[in-house]
């Protein structure tokens, strides 16, 4: 079936670095890649996707890059601070299919 | 501007005993309603979505069902709960006809002992 392996399970960085977290997919007809990020206790929010056509997309400090061919996406956090410390899971699906498949989630420490 | 609502943020039940979660949304219609489980430290698992009123897929056999009895309503249950049903339950919508960016509730902490 259908699966997304996220790497690492747990990042610490120390508070200006940056964090990258990737995933894989396995699913060839999956064309969109959302990442959401959960603080404890509460639901995952979106924080930016990314569509098959398009190889790499930013928003501020936070970036995704795609590699079709091998199957690859990447979350990428510039000049980290604490507050983006929670759980980032990475996601794919297909255009009108209602099965999101997520990764099992990165635990991202900030230390300041 | 749309906003979702579940309840309760926590709940402690015996085995046995029955479950009801609700969700509700606001600021849209006809939604894509989607009931989802997180263990503790894992992923998101999908048991059910609803693409209308009376509508579920379940993507997992189990020991819950599903309800939508009104287009903006999602309802979790469970006749008799098991120690395995705790967990982190989460209620998400999206828009009719994409199935993909998920707004997902607060969450459920479920507790079975």
């Amino acid at each position: 079936g259908e699966n997304v392996e996220q790497h690492p399970s747990t990042l610490s960085v120390q508070e200006g670095d940056s964090a990258v977290i990737k995933c894989t997919y396995s699913d060839s007809a999956s064309n969109y890649f959302p990442w959401y990020k959960q603080e404890l206790g509460k639901g995952p929010q979106l924080i930016i996707d990314i569509r098959s056509n398009v190889g790499e997309k930013k928003d501020q400090r936070i970036a995704v890059t795609l590699n079709k061919t091998a199957k690859h996406f990447s979350l990428h956090i510039t000049e980290t601070q604490p507050e983006d410390s929670a759980v980032y899971f990475c996601a794919a699906s297909s255009s009108g299919g209602f099965k999101t498949i997520f990764g099992a989630g990165t635990r991202l420490f900030v230390k300041a | 501007s749309q906003t979702i609502h579940q309840w309760p943020a926590t709940l402690v039940q015996p085995v046995g005993s029955p479950l009801s979660l609700e969700c509700t949304v606001e600021g849209t219609s006809n939604p894509n309603l989607y009931w989802y489980r997180q263990a503790a430290g894992r992923g998101l698992q999908l048991l059910f979505y609803s693409v209308g009123i009376g509508q579920i897929s379940s993507e997992v056999p189990q020991n819950l069902s599903a309800s939508r009895p009104q287009d903006r309503q999602f309802i979790l249950s469970s006749k008799k709960l098991l120690l395995s049903d705790s967990g982190f339950y989460l209620c998400a919508w999206s828009l009719q006809g994409l199935g993909e960016k998920l707004f997902f509730g607060s969450g459920t902490q479920l507790s079975v002992l």
